[in-house]
């Protein structure tokens, strides 16, 4: 049974581009769910995918968007990059209305440079 | 004020040693509390959920006080493979598994 997978583990990007990052959830599991974590900080959350749609979003701007697939996967897209967008980007895989563990990805390590 | 405060540390201690985390959390209508691990460089992972009555996981004990939105983890008998970065985590009712993370204590055990 595969847990999470991300992709790419690792990246670096030019102040200005774009970056897509790719996750696939724990097999059974529903919704997806973003994370950013800045070295030295705890994970903040982006966004969470449940059927397709963004169900509740955390304070990051328009340029961070994402998209759900009918097999659940997940795209998170960040536009015009900035040096602060530099950090670990984590996937989060769960099953919505089930009180179960929720599960991480090991996630994309972004560099903006 | 963040949602999830903590002390950062870090907390140098010895083999054997005990060792105790505290967190506060802000929101009153939070649901859920569970302390995770993170490794250097890696996902975080569920270390144990939090109870009111607290609960024992072998070594690790953890404790809510609701009244006090405090939280807190002891570990007992410190192996240095408990090295780690520990991280307060809250979600509040109806967030539907949204995880509210403080900045993380880190723990360095050494010999």
């Amino acid at each position: 049974d595969a847990g999470v997978t991300q992709s790419p583990t690792h990246l670096i990007k030019t102040r200005g581009q774009q970056v897509t990052l790719r996750c696939s959830p724990k097999s059974g599991h529903d919704t997806v769910s973003w994370y950013q974590q800045a070295l030295g900080q705890g994970p903040q959350f982006i966004f969470q995918y449940y059927e397709e749609e963004e169900r509740q979003r955390g304070n990051f701007p328009d340029r961070f968007s994402g998209h759900q697939f009918p097999n659940y996967s997940s795209e998170l897209n960040v536009n015009a990059l900035l040096l602060g967008d530099s950090a670990l980007y984590l996937c989060a895989s769960s099953l919505l209305h089930s009180g179960n563990t929720i599960y991480f990805g090991e996630g994309s390590w972004l560099t903006v440079v | 004020r963040k949602e999830v405060e903590q002390d950062p540390g870090p907390f140098n201690v010895p083999e054997g040693a005990t060792v105790a985390f505290n967190c506060t959390y802000s929101n009153s209508a939070s649901q859920s509390f569970f302390w995770y691990r993170q490794d250097c460089r890696k996902e975080p992972k569920l270390l144990m959920s939090v109870y009111s009555s607290g609960n024992e996981d072998g070594r690790f004990t953890a404790q809510l006080n609701r009244a006090s939105q405090y939280i807190s983890l002891l570990i007992r008998d410190s192996k240095l493979s408990d090295s780690a970065t520990y991280l307060c985590v809250v979600t509040k009712s109806g967030g539907y598994n949204k995880l509210i993370f403080g900045a993380g204590t880190r723990l360095a055990v050494h010999p």
